[in-house]
């Protein structure tokens, strides 16, 4: 199985700051990598596909890169409303695995 | 508008069984590839079982393989989870999603709400 490794577990920090997620894969999965947003008591929400690809209805200050092993999710202003768990997963092989989560909230 | 909703929670004792529900809606139910995927109490997501559009092929995690049976039934719109032998370790709610894809099993761009499965003696 792929293991996906995503740090920080948690952060805190102020409103409009830059916030930066990293997920990294115990082998090459090229750019087969989601990130998802789960608000407590809520279901996850996809927000970026294929490494990069913003889902529609996304807000742009999300946005994702990587490739291979190493990705980065990045929210480039954050609101109140981001307050969230974000997990990463990859698809290149089954199972689908996903990271630990990063539980982003405000300082 | 792409609605999913699971039905069929509960709790029951290890050992026993139950039949999950998910109803879809507002999309070509049998393109798409469906799965579940379930989040234990305070833990995070774990993939548990998919099956294409046809429902011709079905993949499982190794931790239910054996145990639960994913099916559907594209003139009702619904996916189930049959789950045997159930076990504490299943305790989770269990999610509903549809895949961006057909054949492949990539990413779930529509979830459910969720459904409680509590497994206790």
């Amino acid at each position: 199985d792929i293991q996906m490794t995503q740090s920080p577990s948690s952060l805190s920090a102020s409103v409009g700051d830059r916030v930066t997620i990293t997920c990294q894969a115990s082998q090459d999965i090229t750019n087969y990598l989601n990130w998802y947003q789960q608000k407590p008591g809520k279901a996850p929400k996809l927000l970026i596909y294929d490494a990069s690809d913003l889902e529609t209805g996304v807000p742009s200050r999300f946005s994702g890169s990587g490739s291979g092993t190493d990705f980065t999710f990045t929210i480039s202003s954050l609101q109140p409303e981001d307050i969230a768990t974000y997990y990463c997963q990859q698809y290149d092989n089954l199972p689908l695995t996903f990271g630990g989560g990063t539980k982003v909230e405000i300082k | 508008e792409v609605q999913l909703v699971e039905s069929g929670g509960g709790l029951l004792q290890p050992g026993g069984s139950l039949r999950l529900s998910c109803a879809a809606s507002g999309f070509t139910f049998n393109t798409y590839v469906m799965t579940w995927v379930r989040q234990a109490p305070g833990k995070g997501l774990e993939w548990v079982s998919s099956i294409r559009g046809s429902g011709d092929i079905t993949y499982y995690a190794d931790s239910v393989k054996g145990r639960f049976t994913i099916s559907r039934d594209n003139s009702k719109n619904t996916l189930y989870l049959q789950m045997n032998s159930l076990r504490a370790e299943d305790t989770a709610i269990y999610y509903c999603g549809k895949d961006r894809r057909s054949r492949a099993v990539t990413t779930v761009d529509s979830w459910g709400q969720g459904t409680l499965v509590t497994v206790s003696s």
